[in-house]
């Protein structure tokens, strides 16, 4: 069964500073993987996606994240963050083709808290 | 406007009692999702549909119900099986497996 791990539950961090947050899946068949945000009292979006192609994604607000397919890894990335970075960061999967592409699966969530 | 409606944003349930969260999409997608959300559990995957009158349950289905006799529609029914029905339910589509879109929430909580 596909899983998703994410093993940072809380991040704390000052502004300007770097950010990396940790993403594991575990699935035997080609997938899509995705990060999606949720800011305070704000509907979950997504952040990135990679399906195929380059494994260095870029997405929204700065972010950027690197698939290696031999560590079954998905890190999201921010060179510098700021203080509206604050929210909390999922990490999903799904399997790539057919019938198995419908089934999302998402990890535990990251909170990352920016200080000012 | 398109997107995902999910009503009502608060539900209370009382002992024994069944309930039904509403979610609508007008994004014409295939698929759809129930999700539960958890502090420090992450989102759950409760059920999804990927076509109409068809449904899988996902990792947590036990103590919920759904149907999908329209493509815009996907509700789901907390049973009085669900012994900890308190949490955050998110519904979802997205058009096979690719972005999903999220409707806002609707938080149950047991009087």
């Amino acid at each position: 069964a596909q899983s998703v791990s994410q093993h940072n539950h809380h991040v704390i961090l000052s502004e300007a500073a770097s950010l990396e947050l940790g993403c594991n899946y575990s699935y035997g068949g080609t997938v899509n993987l995705f990060w999606y945000v949720q800011y305070p009292g704000q509907h979950l979006q997504l952040l990135l996606k990679y399906f195929s192609g380059d494994p260095l994604v870029k997405g929204i607000k700065g972010f950027e994240a690197e698939f290696i397919k031999s560590k079954f890894s998905f890190n999201l990335r921010k060179p510098s963050v700021q203080w509206s970075d604050t929210a909390e960061y999922f990490c999903a999967v799904n399997g790539g083709a057919g019938s198995s592409a419908s089934k999302i699966i998402f990890g535990s969530g990251t909170r990352l808290s920016i200080r000012p | 406007d398109g997107g995902i409606t999910q009503s009502p944003k608060y539900l209370f349930r009382k002992e024994g009692q069944n309930v039904t969260l509403s979610c609508e999409q007008n994004l014409n997608h295939d698929a759809m999702y129930w999700y539960r959300q958890d502090p420090g559990q992450g989102l759950r995957l409760i059920y999804y549909s990927q076509i109409v009158n068809d449904f899988q349950k996902g990792d947590i289905a036990e103590g919920y119900s759904v149907s999908r006799e329209k493509k815009e529609s996907f509700p789901l029914t907390v049973t009085s099986a669900q012994k900890n029905p308190t949490a955050f339910y998110l519904c979802a589509s997205s058009y096979r497996g690719e972005t999903q879109y999220f409707g806002p929430g609707t938080r149950l909580l047991v009087l």
